[in-house]
């Protein structure tokens, strides 16, 4: 089996940038995916493909992929934005895993 | 509007089964991959298993296998999981979702059904 790792919780002030890492295995060769869940409701995905947005999600979301480590990065972060978000990675080893989740306290 | 429903969670005893429906809709299911997800009170987001658009082709969570069985009608655009064997530790709320097969995410998830495995 594979692990992603992520921080259990990040913290920041509204307005600020968040950056929230997933380090896991040949990072850089998996498809990563992030999803964003909220108190109470289903995950909605965010990033996929590394870095794409779909439609309707803000571009202040953003992702990176490089190495053994993938990075949510949330820019001019909102109240709104305080979730759990759980990155996601594929592969034709590991196939579907997800990483542990991370809070994120738009304080 | 496209959209996935589930149905079928209940409170069940340890060593009891289940199935759970997640109907689809607003969508050509016979055309996509599926998955269900389930989340434990409190805890992260645990792959459980897909199948193919066809269902030729399944996949398990090493901790499933020979317990549950996912499937799918596809004249019905519905599919199934199947759980035997319970155990405390599948109490969960169970998400299906459907599969973006170019890039490998989820793009669109259900609601979710509650599972509860207790004596």
């Amino acid at each position: 089996s594979d692990d992603l790792t992520q921080p259990p919780s990040v913290s920041v002030s509204p307005g600020q940038t968040a950056r929230i890492s997933c380090s896991g295995n040949r990072m850089e060769h998996r498809y990563v995916s992030w999803y964003q869940q909220r108190p109470g409701q289903s995950p909605v995905v965010v990033i996929y493909q590394d870095t794409k947005r779909p439609s309707g999600i803000p571009e202040r979301f953003s992702g990176s992929n490089s190495g053994d480590i993938a990075t949510l990065t949330i820019g001019g972060t909102q109240p709104m934005d305080e979730a759990v978000y759980y990155c996601q990675a594929w592969d034709t080893t590991s196939f579907w895993v997800f990483g542990g989740g991370t809070k994120l306290t738009v304080l | 509007e496209v959209q996935l429903v589930e149905s079928g969670g209940t409170v069940v005893q340890p060593r009891g089964s289940l199935r759970l429906s997640c109907a689809a809709s607003g969508f050509t299911f016979s055309n996509y991959w599926m998955h269900w997800v389930r989340q434990a009170p409190g805890k992260g987001l645990v792959w459980v298993a897909h199948i193919k658009s066809d269902g030729s082709e399944t996949k398990y969570l090493d901790s499933v296998k020979g317990r549950f069985t996912i499937s799918r009608d596809n004249a019905k655009n519905t599919l199934y999981l199947q759980l035997n064997s319970l155990r405390v530790e599948d109490t969960a709320v169970y998400y299906c979702s459907r599969e973006d097969r170019t890039w490998y995410y989820m793009d669109v998830w259900g609601k979710g059904t509650t599972v509860t495995v207790s004596s």
